[in-house]
């Protein structure tokens, strides 16, 4: 069964530094998306990615964030300077034509010391 | 703005008892219902869907849920869990655009 893939597993980080996230979704997949989930918290919307543009984006999703699709198979959530609130779980998602049922990988989780 | 409440957030239950984990949502638009289950160190599974027709929906794993507009709720049932049941469980909606609007989980603890 196809599945949406997320490496690395764990991502530790100092300050400061920039941190590249990467996804393979499933590959008929056309919308993609990033999540996170703070220690004990809920989950929480990020970013929808469809025809290789930003379709919507939530508040937390400021400047240092960015997406890329860089080829065909591979979506990349990068945080160009690191914070320690941005130590959380990261979970990519990917959705078919049908758009509303959204798969999701297994997560990075993200520490910033 | 969408919104979804999971009062409870810690569910103990005995292996083979029914369980029922609550969930209600706001919306202004027509909604499309989820749960998702995340096992320990595992990422989001989807267990079930709301999108139309029948308000009753089966998933994986024996779980159901029924959509009730009246009541704005997506309650999850299953009537008699297993120790491997125990997980956190999420409840979510999504409406005009894709983006999923998460609950807090419920964490169901099942006891032998």
């Amino acid at each position: 069964e196809p599945e949406v893939t997320q490496t690395p597993s764990h991502q530790v980080t100092q300050m400061g530094q920039e941190v590249i996230l990467r996804c393979v979704p499933i590959s008929n997949h056309l919308y993609f998306y990033w999540y996170r989930q703070i220690l004990g918290q809920k989950v929480e919307f990020l970013v929808s990615f469809y025809n290789n543009e930003i379709s919507e984006k939530s508040e937390i999703f400021d400047d240092q964030f960015s997406v890329e699709r860089p080829d065909g198979s591979n979506f990349t959530l990068k945080i160009r300077s690191t914070k320690l609130e941005d130590s959380a779980m990261y979970f990519c998602a990917s959705s078919g034509p049908g758009r509303h049922e959204q798969f999701f990988g297994p997560g990075t989780r993200l520490t910033v010391l | 703005a969408q919104s979804v409440t999971q009062l409870d957030s810690q569910v103990p239950v005995f292996e083979e008892a029914p369980v029922e984990l609550r969930c209600n949502y706001s919306s202004s638009v027509s909604v499309y219902l989820f749960w998702y289950v995340q096992y320990p160190n595992q990422g989001l599974q989807l267990l079930l869907k709301y999108l139309s027709g029948s308000t009753l929906v089966k998933g994986i794993n024996g779980f159901e849920a029924e959509f009730n507009k009246s009541q704005t709720s997506f309650h999850l049932r299953k009537p008699s869990v297993h120790i491997s049941d125990t997980a956190e469980y999420f409840c979510a909606v999504s409406g005009a655009t894709n983006k999923l609007i998460f609950g807090t989980g419920t964490l169901l603890a099942v006891q032998p």
